[in-house]
């Protein structure tokens, strides 16, 4: 029963390097989100799926753009990382978009630009 | 717009001692309301949640956390604190639409420190 799953746990990019973060969930959830965590700032939201084949723009969503792969899978990719995007990531799922039953989330990626 | 307000950044609290974590809400409608953990390292996991009725929701851990709409808070609380219990504290609501904080929004956390 593993959840929301994340990879990589770490990364270490140079600036200008682009990367996939990939994330799967097995709960046959409808709903998918990206945020980035940043000290002092809590969660932002950068990117997130309604349902399989739709996705919307959050509240930091430049410099990232996602793909729904399927129901299971929802990737954000970095084209050009830079210093700015250092920080650590978090996916989450949920049953459906309302926000009545909370979010489960991922153990996070932390990624590094150097 | 829609917001959560988690007034204390850092707390500390001797172990064995009572804690309350304090958390207001910004939002029109009957919200749902959440508390998250996330222990170092970790993601987060939801402690408790309260969607409508009895004000006063049990959690995992031994928490509890209490609506009180008059307020617009849904504060955090545990009789004693133990050690393990060290870790940020993010208080959220939830929407019944998207939109460009989600259907979620967090507060910005609190880091819980224990003193032995």
């Amino acid at each position: 029963n593993a959840g929301v799953t994340q990879t990589p746990k770490f990364q270490v990019l140079k600036t200008g390097q682009s990367m996939t973060l990939q994330c799967a969930q097995d709960m046959n959830h409808n709903s998918m989100y990206w945020y980035r965590q940043d000290p002092g700032m809590g969660l932002r939201l950068i990117y997130y799926s309604a349902s399989e084949g739709t996705t919307d723009k959050g509240e930091v969503p430049n410099g990232y753009n996602v793909s729904r792969l399927n129901k299971r899978e929802f990737s954000l990719r970095l084209e050009s990382a830079a210093p700015s995007q250092t920080s650590v990531y978090f996916c989450a799922s949920s049953e459906h978009l309302r926000g009545d039953y909370g979010y489960t989330f991922g153990s996070g990626t932390r990624l590094t630009v150097v | 717009a829609q917001s959560v307000t988690q007034p204390d950044i850092h707390i500390t609290v001797s172990e064995g001692a009572s804690l309350e974590l304090r958390c207001n809400y910004s939002y029109g409608a009957t919200p749902y309301l959440f508390w998250y953990v996330q222990s170092p390292g970790q993601g987060l996991q939801l402690l408790l949640k309260y969607f409508s009725g009895d004000t006063l929701v049990q959690g995992i851990k031994g928490f509890e956390a209490e609506f009180k709409r008059s307020q617009s808070s849904f504060n955090l609380r545990k009789p004693s604190v133990h050690w393990s219990d060290a870790a940020e504290y993010f208080c959220a609501v939830g929407m019944n639409y998207g939109g460009s904080q989600g259907n979620l929004i967090f507060g910005k956390g609190t880091k819980l420190s224990v003193k032995p």
